[in-house]
């Protein structure tokens, strides 16, 4: 069963640094990898999605890698604004799971100190 | 610009009760999504509807029903609540099963006592 785990929890860091949100799944079966974004009270927004075929996807600051078998992926955050500060949260569509499943890791709370 | 609605934002239950969670999604999209989110866990899938008139179970479905009341419309039944239903849910949608973007409602806090 595919299992998804991002470390660290949470994260404080000072504004301007660069920083590299980690995710991790067991299964390297996978269509794609996903990360979202979540604000406290609001829903989760999509970021970057990567496709299995794919090494990384760039948005602006955000710059998403994939390796699939190692199991692992991380979100680049260049130069952190405290408007970062959210809970990041990864998903992988495994190719083994059902319907189209997506399974999520915990997520990163992510604190941009200003 | 609604996107995808949830109602109510809140509520508190006591055990037993039922109540029924609201969701809409204003994008004519066909497939939709009901999940929870509980501390130190990510969103489980409880249950979808990959196309008007349809329903299929997810991960966690036990003690919940759904319903797909139009292609607007989808909600989530709670018979008996339990306290172990705590929980925030977020209802999601998109344009069918196989795409990869779901957007997402706000979500509704849920406490039973």
């Amino acid at each position: 069963k595919q299992e998804v785990t991002q470390i660290p929890a949470a994260l404080s860091v000072p504004e301007g640094e660069n920083l590299v949100l980690n995710c991790s799944f067991t299964d390297s079966a996978i269509y794609n990898l996903q990360w979202f974004r979540q604000d406290p009270g609001k829903g989760l927004t999509s970021l970057l999605l990567i496709q299995s075929s794919q090494r990384e996807q760039t948005s602006g600051r955000l710059n998403a890698s994939l390796d699939k078998s190692s199991g692992r992926s991380t979100l680049y955050i260049a130069a952190s604004q405290p408007g970062d500060s959210a809970t990041y949260l990864c998903a992988v569509r495994g190719i083994l799971d059902s319907n189209y499943q997506l399974i999520w890791g915990a997520g990163t709370k992510l604190i941009i100190k200003p | 610009n609604a996107g995808v609605t949830q109602t109510p934002k809140f509520q508190v239950l006591k055990t037993g009760q039922s109540m029924t969670l609201q969701c809409a999604q204003d994008m004519n999209h066909n497939s939709m999504y009901w999940y929870r989110q509980d501390p130190g866990m990510g969103l489980r899938l409880i249950y979808y509807s990959a196309s008007e008139g349809t329903t299929d179970k997810g991960e966690v479905p036990n003690g919940y029903n759904v319903s797909r009341l139009n292609k607007r419309e989808f909600s989530l039944r709670l018979e008996s609540a339990a306290p172990s239903q705590t929980s925030v849910y977020f209802c999601a949608s998109s344009e069918d099963i196989t795409q990869e973007t779901q957007y997402f409602g706000p979500g509704t806090r849920l406490l039973v006592l």
